[in-house]
């Protein structure tokens, strides 16, 4: 598909258990942002990459989340030791350039993620 | 540091009548403004966007929205609601400093459209 995209779409994780979230941005985008979207809210960054480099982790909520982008294409959002304040919709948003302070970033479906 | 404020969570509307979103933003420096739409389990999809150009933008789906400076708003209006329209929208600003253009989002406004 054109589109980007995200697997699983809904993961159920046990408290304390790992995840990995992947994203698979659009073919040829350099720029690759992930979100947090916690329920009733608009979504929150957490971590961005230019290609391979994560350039910006500034979001990521504590060191159980860690990401990366090792061939700057295909990401991965990890998450250890999960939380149940954890739980909310992961997006990944790829964009064409490297200055997306105003082009469109384009939004994957998302990962649904609950913690019980 | 920039912020973006959604005046109403929830907003219902007749079909065929006004839309109107209402977004503050507060930003030091001349923001970038995106309005984006969220219909249930798929992605945010952009409505349009403000980049400093005109001060009408027009975006997809017949929705525009008017940067004013004076008002620090950006709100989204379309003429006639449709029942497609029945959503959630986004608006957001660009984060300045840091990575290049992560987004600062509102908390969003969820749009129904009654028969």
């Amino acid at each position: 598909g054109a589109g980007v995209s995200q697997s699983p779409r809904y993961k159920v994780a046990k408290r304390g258990q790992d995840v990995a979230l992947r994203c698979d941005p659009i073919s040829g985008h350099v720029s690759l942002f992930w979100y947090q979207q916690a329920l009733g809210q608009g979504p929150e960054f957490l971590t961005y990459f230019q290609n391979e480099a994560q350039l910006d982790k500034s979001g990521l909520p504590s060191d159980r989340f860690f990401a990366e982008r090792p061939e700057g294409s295909v990401s991965t959002l990890k998450i250890q030791r999960t939380q149940q304040e954890d739980s909310a919709v992961y997006l990944c948003a790829s964009s064409l350039g490297t200055d997306s302070s105003y082009n469109e970033q384009f939004f994957g479906p998302g990962t649904r993620l609950t913690v019980l | 540091a920039q912020s973006v404020t959604q005046l109403g969570s929830h907003v219902s509307v007749s079909e065929g009548a006004l839309v109107l979103l209402r977004c503050n933003y507060s930003s030091s420096v001349p923001p970038y403004l995106f309005w984006y739409v969220q219909y249930p389990n798929q992605g945010l999809q952009l409505l349009l966007k403000y980049t400093s150009a005109a001060t009408l933008v027009k975006g997809i789906n017949g929705f525009e929205a008017e940067f004013k400076k004076s008002e620090t708003s950006f709100h989204l209006t379309k003429p006639s609601a449709h029942m497609s329209d029945a959503a959630e929208y986004f608006c957001a600003v660009t984060r300045w400093g840091g990575s290049q253009g992560n987004l600062i989002f509102g908390k969003g406004t969820k749009l129904s459209v009654k028969p």
